[in-house]
């Protein structure tokens, strides 16, 4: 069955670094999203991107942040200067309906 | 804005027990609804949706849940519990007209006791 995938699973940074985050989302998906998961804490939208464009961000996803879709297969997100409290569980989601979203395995970003 | 609101934050049962973890949403529209289960160090995994029709979905692992529309309730309901099924149940909404962010609730952990 096909799957989201996310790399690197593990990334530690310093405050004040810039981080990729990178996902391979589902090939014939069309819809990505990126979520987080602040430790013991429930999972909050931060963006959603269709058609080589943002569709929604919270106001999480400030300036700080971007997305990109650079080849057509990997969905980045870049966090530019990093905070302590980046330091969360971030997950690249995609769909094929606007229905139901498939989860990658997370990438656990540490900062310190 | 949409709104989940999960009042169980820790359950705790033992094997072979019945389960029943309430979920209740906040929204105007129509909805589709979710339940993701998030094992041990492991990512989000979908147990159920709901999109339309009957109202009493069945997902894997013998999980099932029931939309009552009235009460803007998704209960998620077990009838007998394995220690296998310690782990971290969400509840997710979406709005019923495109693609969407997912709203989650807060989660609640569920241990079994073998």
């Amino acid at each position: 069955e096909p799957e989201v995938t996310q790399t690197p699973s593990h990334q530690v940074t310093q405050m004040g670094q810039e981080v990729i985050l990178r996902c391979v989302p589902i090939s014939n998906h069309l819809y990505f999203y990126w979520y987080r998961q602040i430790l013991g804490q429930k999972v909050e939208f931060l963006v959603s991107f269709y058609n080589n464009e943002i569709s929604e961000k919270s106001e999480i996803f400030d300036d700080q942040f971007s997305v990109e879709r650079p080849d057509g297969s990997n969905f980045t997100l870049k966090i530019r200067s990093t905070k302590l409290e980046d330091s969360a569980m971030y997950f690249c989601a995609s769909t094929v309906w606007p229905y139901e979203q498939y989860f990658g395995p997370g990438t656990r970003l540490t900062v310190t | 804005a949409q709104s989940v609101s999960q009042h169980n934050h820790h359950v705790i049962l033992s094997e072979a027990a019945s389960l029943e973890l309430g979920c209740n949403y906040s929204y105007g529209g129509t909805v589709n609804l979710f339940w993701y289960v998030q094992y041990p160090g492991q990512h989000l995994q979908l147990l159920l949706k709901y999109f339309s029709g009957d109202p009493l979905v069945k997902g894997i692992k013998g999980f099932e849940a029931e939309f009552i529309k009235s009460k803007f309730s998704f209960n998620l309901r077990k009838p007998s519990v394995q220690w296998s099924d310690t782990a971290e149940y969400f509840c997710a909404v979406n709005p019923n007209f495109g693609n969407e962010k997912l709203t989650f609730g807060t989660g609640t952990r569920l241990t079994i006791i073998p």
